[in-house]
């Protein structure tokens, strides 16, 4: 089966940016995904792009995609105490199978 | 609206007990899923809807039983259940299969006394 793999902790600093990192084996994916999981809370959809794109900003958070390593990197400018959460990469395939990462969990220091 | 609806919120259920668990999405998505999520975890794909059809069904045990009774409205009936059962339950439905975005509910916090 796939592999989506994630770093288990992160921790910064109030005001500076969080990278976000996850990296995946499948070659046929076509969109990929990151969630943010507050504790207690379902999952929420933040941003997703599509297999063709490098990079895709939206507001504070920056997604880059380097399809060749197979490498998803999801960058936060500014973090905020509130951004602290577990954040699950995620991706789709050809094979109309979705995947999850193990999810990082942010600690943001203030 | 990409707001997905879960109740209850919290369940406490002994071993012997019959409940359900409802989900509801107004977003007109053809797809919905039944996800099981330990703490720190990522959520486990139990069961796919697919146009009110179950088209994935994760080897998941009996005890669990899922029912979509319109393209709005998704249950999970339980019966039966273990302690190893407790876990949040997380409802999901996307605009058709399992190629496109998911959108999740808040969850029901399950323990199996």
């Amino acid at each position: 089966g796939e592999d989506v793999e994630q770093s288990l902790f992160l921790s910064v600093r109030e005001g500076d940016s969080s990278v976000i990192n996850c990296t995946y084996t499948d070659s046929s994916s076509t969109y990929l995904y990151w969630y943010k999981q507050e504790p207690g809370a379902g999952l929420q959809l933040l941003t997703y792009i599509f297999s063709n794109m490098d990079m895709k900003q939206d507001q504070r958070l920056t997604v880059l995609l380097n399809k060749k390593d197979k490498h998803l990197s999801l960058r936060i400018a500014d973090t905020q105490t509130g951004d602290s959460a577990i954040y699950f990469c995620a991706e789709t395939d050809t094979g109309n199978q979705f995947y999850f990462g193990t999810g990082t969990s942010l600690t943001v220091i203030p | 609206d990409t707001e997905v609806t879960q109740t209850p919120k919290h369940l406490v259920m002994g071993m012997t007990n019959k409940k359900s668990l409802k989900c509801e999405q107004h977003m007109g998505h053809r797809a919905m899923y039944w996800y099981k999520q330990k703490a720190k975890k990522p959520p486990e794909l139990m069961f796919v809807y697919s146009y009110e059809k179950l088209s994935i069904n994760e080897s998941v045990p009996s005890r669990f039983s899922p029912e979509c009774p319109n393209s709005s409205l998704l249950n999970l009936h339980l019966h039966a259940l273990q302690p190893e059962d407790s876990a949040l339950y997380l409802c999901a439905s996307s605009p058709q299969g399992l190629s496109y975005e998911q959108y999740f509910g808040p969850g029901t916090r399950l323990t199996v006394t």
